[in-house]
This record gives structure tokens, sequence and C-alpha cells, in this order.
């Protein structure tokens, strides 16, 4: 039973491009967060989503930032027109149901703006 | 919204030692879980514990939620157990997203 999968592991990309990060749930489960982790620090929330729903984005900022998790493939997090701020290791989770007991989170991805 | 407070930030220790951690938070809480990020970044999900004990060999873990704190016992520590440690916790009607704390960093040396 495979974990959380995210990729790419790492992402380098120049300013004003787009990034788009993307998570693969555990088997079973149809709720996924992201959340963000800048250096020195510990994670942010930034989205809860279930297929096809968003939830909560109460984390997510307000301009470039938008995430989906459609009814087949992975949930996508996109970033456009990142600037050098967006640099941060970006992780996903997810659980079977709402009401979360333990969380499993994927190995995350590494975005460097240039 | 709810406040996580973990101490110490910095922990050093030889490999043997046995270590306390401490999470403190603000209010009450559904759900408290402690996790491990090894230096390859990789989080390890170690407890679930809303409230009680629990133990996973050499560690362990209390949550006193009445009083707001959660502590994680490592004992005969290992180089291996090195890395941050970080508690987080889902606030009464917070919607399932977990608060982080800011971590301890622990390093055992040999």
């Amino acid at each position: 039973n495979a974990g959380v999968m995210q990729n790419p592991r790492h992402l380098v990309r120049r300013r004003g491009q787009e990034a788009r990060l993307r998570c693969s749930p555990m088997k079973g489960h149809s709720h996924v967060y992201w959340y963000r982790q800048l250096p020195e620090e510990g994670l942010k929330f930034m989205v809860y989503l279930q297929k096809e729903n968003i939830i909560d984005e109460s984390g997510m900022p307000k301009e470039r930032f938008s995430a989906e998790f459609p009814k087949e493939g992975p949930s996508i997090l996109r970033i456009q027109q990142v600037v050098r701020g967006d640099s941060a290791a970006y992780f996903c989770a997810s659980s079977r149901d709402r009401g979360i007991e333990k969380l499993f989170f994927g190995s995350g991805t590494q975005l460097s703006v240039l | 919204g709810i406040q996580v407070e973990q101490s110490p930030p910095d922990l050093i220790l030889q490999e043997g030692a046995n270590s306390t951690l401490r999470c403190n938070f603000s209010d009450s809480v559904n759900n408290l879980q402690w996790f491990h990020q090894n230096p390859w970044g990789q989080l390890i999900n170690l407890f679930y514990i809303p409230s009680g004990t629990k133990q996973n060999g050499r560690l362990s873990a209390t949550t006193v939620a009445t009083e707001r704190y959660s502590l994680l016992y490592i004992s005969s520590s290992q180089t291996t157990d090195s890395g941050v440690y970080f508690c987080a916790v889902d606030g009464a009607g917070a919607n399932s997203k977990l608060t982080f704390g800011k971590g301890i960093t622990l390093s055992v040396r040999p």
C-alpha cells in the first residue's frame, strides 16, 4: 500500500513562471491537505480538499495560488507567476475521513525560485 | 486561532540519554499529533494522542488535555533520533486542519 506520493521532489522555476505540484493520496483516502514549510519554521496549513471540492482554503494566499483535486488523478497545487518568496517545501497529506486521526504526509516538493 | 508552543527549541544529547519534549497549546483540542522530521525532510507520524498515554518502543507520549500540554519522551536516544520534532493540534471546530508548533531540533551525538 503506497504512501502519499508527491512529485516532483525538487522543482526549480524562474521568477514569473508557473509551478505545478502533484499529490496522490494514499489508497482509499479522499481527503487531501496542503501545507507549506518555510526554512526553520513549522508547517503552515494552506488548503483542505475532498474529491472535486475545496473544503477550506483559509491558508491560501489570495492571489496566484490555486488547488484542485479532480475526480480522477492527483491533487494539484498551482502557483502562477512565482516569486522568490514562494521558495519553500510544500507537503501534502491525506486521510480517509474528515475529522482526521493520524495524518500521513508525502515526502514534499522543494520549490526553488531563481 | 489556537497557539502551539514547543520547548526547548533546541536539544543536544549524548547517545543513550533520555529526554522530554514539551508542547503547550492554548485551547481545547480534538486532535494532537507528534511528528518527527528527519534530516532529509521526511515527516513521520509518531503518535496520535489527543489525551492519555501511548508507547511505541523507545518513544512514549502523554497528553493532559485539561491542562493543555503534551510530552514526548525519548529514552536511550540514538543518532537516528536526530531531527525536528513537531507537535500539531486540531482545535475544536477547526475543520480538521492542524496547527503546528515551531518544532524542537534534537541532535544526538555518538
